[in-house]
């Protein structure tokens, strides 16, 4: 069974500091994996896409990177600020489920 | 082209009660996704469903819970005799193709 893990738990950083978030999963058999933003008491924001053929994917400030023969993937976000703070979420898709991580709660302080 | 759109957005029950979650999935796309997140965990996958068939639903609980996306109209899950432990933020996702997921709002089930 796929398990996917991402630390850290939660990450505090002040503005401006360039940050990394890590995602690793169990089964290195998969399509595709997906970063999401989540702000409290709200939905999940899409954030990058990767397909397993893939080695980065990058929008704007994020650039998220995919090893996925050891298992892991990495979103990297510059220049961090303010209304960047939200939990981020990785899913990998190994067949029709998406097995998604408990998340890394960051908070960009002023 | 609007978002994935998921109603209510709040919804109170009492236990017992049948409780009915409704997602219109993104124009365009056939593929949807239920999820739960309980207080405190993350999110778990609960049904797959394509306009008319269930593909996958190995993550609903076997008894009081079910799904459908008929050929008009949304998609519904639906609890039956709700308990507390129900109580949970549910989300739906659509896809065109089974790749990228995009996710609604969300429906927060409070069992009382």
């Amino acid at each position: 069974k796929q398990e996917v893990t991402q630390i850290p738990a939660a990450l505090s950083v002040p503005e401006g500091e360039n940050l990394v978030l890590n995602c690793s999963f169990t089964d290195s058999a998969i399509y595709n994996l997906q970063w999401f933003r989540q702000d409290p008491g709200k939905g999940l924001t899409s954030l990058l896409l990767i397909q397993s053929s893939q080695r980065e994917q990058t929008s704007g400030r994020l650039n998220a990177s995919l090893d996925k023969s050891s298992g892991r993937s990495t979103l990297y976000i510059a220049a961090s600020q303010p209304g960047d703070s939200a939990t981020y979420l990785c899913a990998v898709r190994p067949g029709n489920q998406f097995y998604f991580g408990t998340g890394t709660s960051l908070t960009v302080i002023p | 082209n609007a978002g994935v759109m998921q109603n209510p957005r709040h919804l109170v029950r009492r236990r017992g009660q049948e409780a009915r979650l409704r997602c219109s999935p993104m124009k365009g796309h056939s593929h949807v996704y239920w999820y739960r997140q309980l207080p405190e965990e993350g999110l778990k996958f609960m049904v797959y469903l394509q306009k008319e068939n269930i593909i996958d639903e190995s993550g609903m609980p076997k008894e009081r819970f079910s799904a459908e996306f008929p050929k008009e109209g949304p998609s519904i899950l639906r609890i039956q005799q709700v308990v507390r432990g129900d109580s949970a933020a549910y989300f739906c996702a659509s896809s065109r193709s089974g790749d990228e997921q995009y996710f609604g709002p969300g429906t927060r089930l409070t069992v009382t």
